[in-house]
């Protein structure tokens, strides 16, 4: 079964630009989790999305969106970016079952730099 | 209190020996926890999850549960130096949660031929 992929791979924006990530689930799976990795904040959920709805959100400003499609991709945008914005950009995808048993994998990644 | 709490180490062990990882959490409510391993300049990888007291194994990897404790940790048998990683607990609270992870900050192994 193949994981879940993430395009691009790496990108270079500059201030003030917006960008829009795309995350493919596992196959069967339903919902995608957005997660952001610095070095000082380690990992931090973004969102997850379930059936097209987002169901839960962590604490990042507004200019922090996504969406999920009819067959379980997910964008997550990014708008008016700034320095502190470069990540690594991780999406996640699981059952969507919830406790205790769902399990998220995770893609390789979108590593994201602002300038 | 930091809701997921990790030694960010580094941890060295020589080839061959049992390295101990350790995490405590801070809320009650956690239904469910798990292991990842994360390569330097690679994405978290699932090692296992544990949502019962007590251990479960697989392979060379024990984990181990007390949620009287809010404790977990995960044990790495006959170490190698192909187990130098990051290794990252994060734990999913109860329904209303779902897809959420919070993960602590990383526990640095280095195992030494």
């Amino acid at each position: 079964k193949a994981g879940v992929t993430q395009t691009p791979r790496y990108l270079i924006k500059t201030r003030g630009q917006q960008v829009t990530l795309s995350c493919s689930p596992i196959s069967g799976h339903r919902s995608v989790s957005w997660y952001q990795q610095t070095p000082g904040q380690g990992l931090q959920f973004l969102f997850e999305y379930f059936s097209e709805t987002q169901r839960n959100k962590g604490n990042f400003p507004g200019r922090f969106s996504g969406r999920q499609f009819s067959n379980s991709r997910s964008e997550m945008n990014v708008s008016t970016l700034e320095l502190g914005d470069s990540a690594l950009y991780l999406c996640a995808s699981s059952l969507g079952t919830g406790p205790p048993a769902d399990t998220q994998y995770f893609g390789p990644g979108t590593r994201l730099t602002v300038l | 209190q930091k809701e997921v709490e990790q030694n960010s180490g580094p941890l060295s062990v020589p080839e061959g020996a049992i390295a101990s990882l350790n995490c405590t959490y801070s809320d009650r409510g956690s239904q469910s926890f798990f292991w990842y391993r994360q390569y330097s300049g690679k994405s978290p990888e699932l090692i296992m999850f544990i949502y019962s007291n007590g251990d479960k194994e697989d392979g060379r990897f024990t984990a181990q549960l007390n949620k009287a404790s809010q404790y977990v940790s995960l044990l790495i048998r006959d170490s190698q130096p192909s187990d130098s990683a990051t290794y990252l607990c994060a734990v999913l609270r109860g329904r209303g949660s779902q897809g959420n992870l919070i993960f602590g900050k990383g526990t640095k192994l280095s195992v030494k031929p």
